[in-house]
């Protein structure tokens, strides 16, 4: 049973194009939602990290947006480039837990 | 080094083999965590350190898998008669305590033949 789960598992952008990854849960503990940014050969790098008080998030052209209601949240890239292309993964954390339930990833390329 | 340091960066064992992979945190990283990522998968969970103290470990798969931090530094995992299964990244990440950021080396990529 998986916990977290995400969609699309993989997605094609053009240059410039707005990409939007999805996830979805469960359990109603979770209380802090991280996305992770992973490139071939090389291990998850923490992207943007949202808690269930607030409804979204922006750093730069990253965006979490989170709907506590639908226990769902998403990550939108903005002007998505070529170097933003790597594996993204979505994770949730119980409140007081130190172990992130990650979901299967999704694969984002972006075309120049 | 400014980040965690695994070794070694791919490993190929015979079914039945011992391996042992190594994890080098930041220093001063109080929080080791030991993750297995199945290919085209997240990460799964195996084990926390606190220092030198296995806090929990209950996400090894079984009894064939080991670990340990004697110094509270360095930490090593171990997998005894390996099988088919096994084979995955081994990815280790460090947090300077245990619910801040975690921050991941570039795993092993163990293949089990």
């Amino acid at each position: 049973q998986q916990q977290v789960k995400q969609s699309p598992q993989s997605l094609i952008v053009q240059k410039g194009g707005i990409s939007i990854i999805n996830c979805a849960y469960e359990n109603t503990a979770f209380d802090y939602f991280p996305w992770y940014q992973q490139f071939p050969g090389k291990g998850p790098a923490l992207l943007i990290a949202i808690r269930p008080d607030v409804s979204e998030k922006k750093e730069g052209r990253f965006t979490i947006s989170f709907n506590k209601s639908a226990k769902q949240f998403s990550l939108h890239i903005m002007d998505s480039q070529p170097g933003d292309s790597a594996t993204y993964f979505c994770a949730a954390r119980e409140g007081g837990s130190y172990i992130p339930t990650f979901g299967r990833g999704t694969s984002l390329i972006v075309h120049p | 080094g400014a980040g965690v340091s695994q070794s070694p960066r791919y490993k190929v064992a015979k079914r039945g083999q011992d391996v042992a992979l190594r994890c080098d945190p930041i220093s001063g990283h109080v929080s080791l965590f030991w993750y297995q990522q199945a290919l085209g998968q997240g990460p799964e969970f195996l084990t926390y350190f606190q220092n030198e103290a296995q806090l929990d470990k209950s996400g090894l798969p079984s009894d064939r898998f080991f670990a340990e931090r004697p110094e509270g530094s360095v930490s090593t995992l171990k997998i005894q008669r390996t099988q088919q299964e096994d084979s995955a990244v081994y990815l280790c990440a460090s947090s300077l305590v245990r619910n801040q950021p975690q921050h991941f080396g570039d795993g092993t990529r163990l293949s089990i033949l």
